[in-house]
């Protein structure tokens, strides 16, 4: 079946310019989080949704970062007035329903991710 | 807070040798560990899982990982390196978060360049 998709895969911007990324997860998954990998890094946490819920922002670096799953599907991660620190992979990945409140073990699925890169 | 340290930002093996990619936690719970692997222009894929059901893990291309509590570690091997096999490989721990969620904590990663 399809994996996650993300659009655009490369995303050039101007300073101080606002960017939209967008998320597809697997069908029928209903948690999603945001990750930000710098160059040489691993990716890092930013942010998680169940279903339509943002459940946990802690790692968005700043209030400029915001996300929305509006549906409990697609899912927008915005970056306003960028600065060229913000430049980064961003990946998305997906999971199924935990089996329970203790299962730690399921497996995300990562897209592609979309390269930003603020001039 | 979970971490995981991943020794060796560039590993270089010939074909066919032994891969070994070392990778050690810290973790005040037991952990859950993975290994994901990431190929150019391409998403991170999983490897394999450690979930406290056998200490031994194998995972998927012939790549395998065992988990050491005396050592916290948890180093990914392959017996014969292919070409294919090179690519950036990422250790990472799972850490429970609000909502029911799993964050990741991913190490910074090891490039494998496999030569002839």
């Amino acid at each position: 079946g399809a994996g996650v998709s993300q659009s655009p895969r490369y995303k050039v911007t101007k300073r101080g310019q606002d960017v939209a990324l967008r998320c597809d997860p697997i069908s029928g998954h209903v948690s999603l989080y945001w990750y930000r990998q710098a160059l040489g890094q691993g990716p890092e946490f930013l942010t998680y949704f169940n279903y339509e819920a943002q459940q946990d922002k802690s790692g968005l670096p700043n209030d400029r970062f915001s996300a929305e799953r509006p549906e409990g599907s697609i899912s927008t991660l915005t970056i306003q007035r960028t600065e060229q620190r913000d430049s980064a992979m961003y990946r998305c990945a997906s999971s199924r329903q935990p089996r329970s409140w203790t299962d730690r073990s399921y497996e995300q699925y990562f897209g592609p991710g979309t390269r930003l890169t603020v001039t | 807070a979970q971490s995981v340290t991943q020794l060796g930002s560039h590993v270089s093996v010939s074909e066919g040798a032994l891969v070994l990619l070392r990778c050690n936690y810290s973790s005040s719970v037991p952990p859950y560990l993975f290994w994901y692997v990431q190929y150019p222009n391409q998403g991170l894929q999983l490897l394999l899982k450690y979930t406290s059901a056998a200490t031994l893990v194998k995972g998927i291309n012939g790549f395998e990982a065992e988990f050491k509590k005396s050592e916290t570690s948890f180093h990914l091997t392959k017996p014969s390196a292919h070409m294919s096999d090179a690519a950036e490989y990422f250790c990472a721990v799972s850490d429970r978060i609000t909502g029911g969620g799993n964050k990741l904590t991913f190490g910074t990663g090891t490039q494998l360049k496999v030569e002839l």
